[in-house]
């Protein structure tokens, strides 16, 4: 029973970068989301998905790129990295097509960026 | 203003008592909430949903009151188990949900 699946768990890059954090979720679940988790800003939301195909911005998405190829899979992408990306990183999903059902999330990543 | 506000705590109480978090939301038109708790280092977990008219789960009360816009979370006879950051968890509009800063709780022996 996996549920949220995210890779890596930790990852240094340097500045300019790019990489991929992997999400996958096998419940069929509609909704995937992206989070960033810094000191004393809270869950913030970078980008989300409410189904395959379709996409939309969250509070925080300078930087980041997503795509929703598959309902299974919704990876992150980070086009050059920078220090303030510097975060540790959740990604969240829910039965329902929209925000009002319970988020599972994956154990998240954790990201420096030198 | 925050669209999502909570006091970071942390909030200090021995075993065994009662402590309540509250949470202010900016957006009236705000449908759905949510408490989620984080234990350090551990991805976020819904604690429990929020309902109009209140609800409780065990040792947990929520209660949502719109006129001033907050939510709050009851804790009673609370246990060293109990320690963790409680985020209130708030829907703006359809399909993003956006998280507060959460409130930090430590029970004690």
């Amino acid at each position: 029973n996996a549920g949220v699946t995210q890779t890596p768990k930790f990852q240094v890059l340097k500045t300019g970068q790019s990489m991929t954090l992997q999400c996958a979720q096998d419940m069929n679940h509609e909704y995937m989301s992206w989070y960033r988790q810094d000191p004393g800003m809270g869950l913030r939301l970078i980008h989300y998905s409410v189904g395959a195909g379709i996409t939309d911005q969250g509070e925080v998405p300078n930087g980041y790129n997503v795509s929703r190829s598959t309902t299974e899979d919704f990876p992150l992408r980070l086009l050059s990295a920078a220090p303030s990306q510097t975060s540790v990183y959740f990604c969240a999903s829910s039965y329902g097509g929209d925000s009002n059902e319970k988020l599972f999330f994956g154990s998240g990543t954790q990201l420096s960026v030198l | 203003r925050k669209e999502v506000e909570q006091d970071p705590g942390p909030f200090n109480v021995p075993e065994g008592a009662t402590v309540a978090f509250n949470c202010t939301y900016s957006n009236s038109a705000s449908q759905s909430f949510f408490w989620y708790r984080q234990d350090c280092r551990k991805e976020p977990k819904l604690l429990m949903s929020v309902y109009s008219s209140g609800n409780e789960d065990g040792r947990f009360t929520a209660q949502l009151n719109r006129a001033s816009q907050y939510i709050s979370l009851l804790i009673r006879d609370s246990k060293l188990s109990d320690s963790a950051t409680y985020l209130c968890v708030v829907n703006l509009v359809t399909d993003k949900l956006i998280f507060g800063t959460g409130t930090r709780l430590q029970v004690f022996p």
